[in-house]
């Protein structure tokens, strides 16, 4: 079992550039959700993808958006990076909606925003 | 909204001795869930320990035990005879117990174990 897997694991982007990571599951699960952590913080709730759709979000701009594809995989989209936005992107999978699941977390994306 | 508190940015332990992670959270929820994650230096958040808000009895994963306290919002971790594998970040976390999970983080505390 491969797990959760993100890609890349490292970016360096520009500011005002767009940006779109990668997540895959763990093998059965149908749930995604990302979160952001700054350095030296804990992760914050971005959204969480659910059979296609955004089931819930955080207090996130519309800069930031998703999409959920049919074999569960998911992207995350960020617009008009700000410096502030350079952060660990971890994304955590779930074999369904219940809020006692354990969430499988990838190894994350170091964003640079430069 | 809902919040959790870690009060220790940093500790450290002796190897093989027992060390208490302290986290304290907000809500106004009865029924909620509560975990301890650990993420080492490869950044990959793994589940210590988990405690659902209906259940008295602490939870316990072989090494790993919760101090949960209802009334008080307070659920500490304890680590005992402590290895060189255990050092890294420690996360408390919440989530509602409704719906989708959506965990809400402390801002962590780095455990250094000493050999």
């Amino acid at each position: 079992d491969a797990g959760v897997t993100q890609s890349p694991t490292h970016l360096i982007k520009t500011r005002g550039q767009q940006v779109t990571l990668r997540c895959s599951p763990k093998s059965g699960h149908d749930t995604v959700s990302w979160y952001q952590q700054a350095l030296g913080q804990g992760p914050q709730f971005i959204f969480q993808y659910y059979e296609e759709e955004e089931r819930q979000r955080g207090n996130f701009p519309d800069r930031f958006s998703g999409h959920q594809f049919p074999n569960y995989s998911s992207e995350l989209n960020v617009n008009a990076l700000l410096l502030g936005d350079s952060a660990l992107y971890l994304c955590a999978s779930s074999g369904r909606q219940g809020a006692g699941t354990e969430a499988f977390f990838g190894q994350g994306t170091r964003l640079t925003v430069v | 909204a809902q919040t959790v508190t870690q009060s220790q940015p940093e500790m450290s332990v002796q190897e093989a001795e027992t060390v208490t992670l302290s986290c304290t959270y907000d809500t106004s929820e009865s029924d909620y869930y509560l975990f301890w994650y650990k993420q080492p230096p490869s950044r990959q958040m793994i589940l210590v320990i988990r405690q659902e808000a209906y259940k008295q009895q602490n939870a316990t994963e072989n090494r790993f035990s919760v101090n949960f306290q209802k009334a008080a919002k307070s659920f500490s971790l304890k680590i005992s005879d402590s290895q060189l594998g255990d050092a890294a970040m420690y996360f408390c976390a919440y989530s509602i117990i409704q719906g989708a999970q959506k965990l809400v983080f402390g801002q962590g505390t780095r455990l250094t174990i000493n050999p």
